[in-house]
């Protein structure tokens, strides 16, 4: 069991440039969750997957799109970096029900 | 916004030593969990606390609810090197189904050999 995995592990870009973070889970896990970890701060949600097939805004969704692909999958999407968008991404996955988050070991993105 | 303080912001202590570390919170909560994050790596879940409890044990680590004060701490006995790591704990709202975590800002422990 790999459990969450995340790629890339780093990336740079230009203002204005466009990438996706994957983030995929093999625990049969229903829902899904990304989140961003600015220094000194805790993680903030931007985007969660409640199940197969639905997606919702977090805290702070500006700048980004998801894409629930199947149950393993979940990826996140920015059109156009900024700057701001400078952080470290997490994935997180959750059986459902209100239990306990598993993370994937993050992305550094820069944003230059 | 951040659901949650922790209290320190920053903690420094010997091996053998306790670490003791606290969580405020500002709605009310279906469960508090705490999770540790080693430098440059991902979150890692320790313990969950449902908010019907008071206190939880796991192995060294020993966390407490007090739901009237909207508060929790997170005592690590008998810390060892590898504890080395930040702390932090985070909400899910009794108002929320989807498991939704608002995390706190951290707690930062060093233990020394």
């Amino acid at each position: 069991n790999a459990g969450v995995t995340q790629t890339p592990k780093f990336q740079v870009l230009k203002t204005g440039q466009s990438m996706t973070l994957q983030c995929a889970q093999d625990m049969n896990h229903n829902s899904m969750y990304w989140y961003r970890q600015d220094p000194g701060m805790g993680l903030r949600l931007i985007y969660y997957s409640a199940s197969e097939g639905t997606t919702d805004k977090g805290e702070v969704p500006n700048g980004y799109n998801v894409s629930r692909l199947n149950k393993r999958e979940f990826s996140l999407r920015l059109e156009s970096a900024a700057p701001s968008q400078t952080s470290v991404y997490f994935c997180a996955s959750m059986r459902g029900g209100l239990y306990e988050q598993y993370f994937g070991p993050g992305t550094r993105l820069t944003v230059t | 916004s951040q659901q949650g303080e922790e209290d320190p912001q920053a903690l420094s202590i010997q091996e053998g030593e306790n670490a003791t570390m606290n969580c405020s919170y500002k709605t009310s909560i279906n469960n508090l969990q705490w999770y540790r994050q080693n430098s440059g790596r991902g979150l890692v879940h320790l313990i969950l606390i449902r908010s019907n409890e008071r206190e939880k044990h796991s192995g060294r680590l020993r966390v407490t609810l007090d739901t009237s004060k909207k508060s929790s701490s997170l005592l690590i006995t008998a810390s060892r090197a590898a504890d080395t790591a930040s702390y932090f704990c985070a909400t899910v709202a009794t108002t929320d189904s989807w498991g939704k975590l608002q995390f706190g800002a951290g707690t930062q422990v060093v233990v020394t050999p």
